[in-house]
């Protein structure tokens, strides 16, 4: 067990439509990543929050945003899903934001869009 | 986006061998590379983070060395057991944030 949850574990929902993916970092970690894994695909970044504020951007769509808490928790919000939005998605935390910093991952939501 | 090759794409190995894999990157503006194993059904778990040139790094019977001059780190695992069957993920960053994954080397090891 990483210290990091993320809800929901599972999510079907239909193309179109909204959803918000939750996550809580380690306790103590600043920063938050958030990453996607499509089929055949790597992990792939798309963005990291250090205490409250965004700190680098990946290959995130303009329909999908985050925002980090002041308690630290992150949301991811994909909207107008399309089937290709279908994958795994990580939250990862470390304790500061730099790349010298492992992340601990959490245990990933995996979305369904039919 | 920076290219982070892995290689072999998977590996199967005999319980006792000793095996090793390969993460190529972009050799200039080298700010750390990120070693992660992952299980079937689980999540990443970092390994080593790997910064300075020559870097050796070593958990139990796996170890990594880092050459940042001409882009590549090695991955070691001495004695493999089942229990290493995973994919292990390198990861690179040239900026100290975002962090580019490689699609990892899958190993499998059979009692």
């Amino acid at each position: 067990d990483s210290g990091v949850t993320q809800t929901p574990k599972h999510l079907i929902t239909a193309t179109g439509q909204r959803v918000t993916l939750r996550c809580s970092p380690r306790s103590g970690d600043l920063s938050v990543y958030w990453y996607q894994q499509s089929l055949d695909q790597g992990l792939q970044f798309l963005i990291q929050y250090y205490n409250g504020e965004e700190r680098a951007k990946g290959n995130i769509l303009e329909r999908f945003s985050a925002q980090q808490f002041p308690d630290l928790h992150s949301e991811l919000n994909l909207s107008s899903l399309e089937l290709g939005d279908s994958a795994l998605y990580f939250c990862a935390s470390s304790a500061q934001g730099t790349g010298y910093y492992e992340q601990y991952f959490g245990p990933g939501t995996r979305l369904t869009v039919t | 986006i920076l290219n982070v090759e892995q290689s072999p794409q998977s590996l199967h190995v005999q319980e006792g061998d000793s095996t090793n894999f390969t993460c190529s990157f972009p050799s200039s503006n080298f700010y750390a590379l990120h070693w992660y194993r992952w299980e079937t059904a689980k999540s990443p778990e970092a390994l080593f983070v790997m910064t300075l040139n020559g870097d050796e790094k070593k958990k139990g019977r796996i170890s990594a060395t880092l050459n940042t001059k001409e882009g590549y780190s090695y991955l070691y695992i001495k004695g493999s057991q089942p229990e290493d069957s995973a994919t292990y993920l390198c990861a690179f960053t040239n900026s100290g944030y975002a962090l580019n994954f490689g699609k990892g080397t899958s190993l499998l090891v059979t009692p």
